[in-house]
């Protein structure tokens, strides 16, 4: 199956601060890719579609980068609530089946 | 919004037992499939199923498991003779073509 890399992290930063996550994927054939939020011992949540032109929605903006290769994900202002598992996922056109990273943990402190 | 609901939401079972793992998907979706998650790892395919047959499955997805969509609401995995490394959260998820994935909150399996 094709592999989607992340630096597991934890990344830890004060409230308000910018932090990016990028994640890798190997399968140059992969057309569609996710951001999903896990809290701990919870399920993965959709946080956002990544599109080739880039999307933002508030304070969340993903890139996509198919040259190199890699998807970003982009948090300003951060919020303490923001501290999770963020899950980057790819999807190739002939499966509908999302291959998940590992998980980058965020952690944003006081 | 539209949730994928999943039961019981803890099961403890004895090694060797079966386990009948239960989920609703969104009505509306035509794409379901199991996740596991095992504590402190990432989220691992198992089986996908469409048109009521399974699409892909995953070299987890052995002879052990089996999926079933009994009346076309529930969707189960059903895990035969349960080893101690089936412990996992087992999550079901559904789809339609164009957009992510819906989770329900997942099954925490634990074999003892």
């Amino acid at each position: 199956r094709k592999e989607v890399e992340q630096d597991p992290g934890p990344f830890n930063v004060p409230e308000g601060a910018t932090v990016a996550f990028n994640c890798t994927y190997s399968n140059s054939a992969s057309q569609s890719f996710f951001w999903y939020r896990q809290d701990c011992r919870k399920e993965p949540k959709l946080l956002m579609s990544v599109y080739s032109s880039g999307n933002e929605d508030g304070r969340f903006t993903a890139q996509l980068n198919r040259a190199s290769q890699y998807i970003s994900l982009l948090i300003r202002d951060s919020k303490l609530s923001d501290s999770a598992t963020y899950l980057c996922v790819g999807r190739s056109g002939g499966s509908y089946i999302p291959t998940f990273g590992r998980g980058t943990s965020l952690i944003v402190h006081p | 919004e539209p949730e994928v609901t999943q039961t019981p939401s803890h099961q403890v079972t004895q090694m060797g037992q079966e386990v009948i793992l239960r989920c609703v998907p969104i009505s509306n979706h035509l794409y379901f499939y199991w996740y596991r998650q095992i504590l402190g790892q990432k989220v691992e395919f198992l089986v996908s199923f469409y048109n009521n047959e399974i699409s892909e499955k995953s070299e987890i997805f052995d002879d052990q498991f089996s999926v079933e969509r009994p009346d076309g609401s529930n969707f189960t995995l059903k895990i035969r003779s349960t080893k101690l490394e089936d412990s996992a959260m087992y999550f079901c998820a559904s789809s339609d073509i164009n957009y992510g994935y819906t989770f329900g909150s997942g099954t925490r399996l634990t074999v003892v």
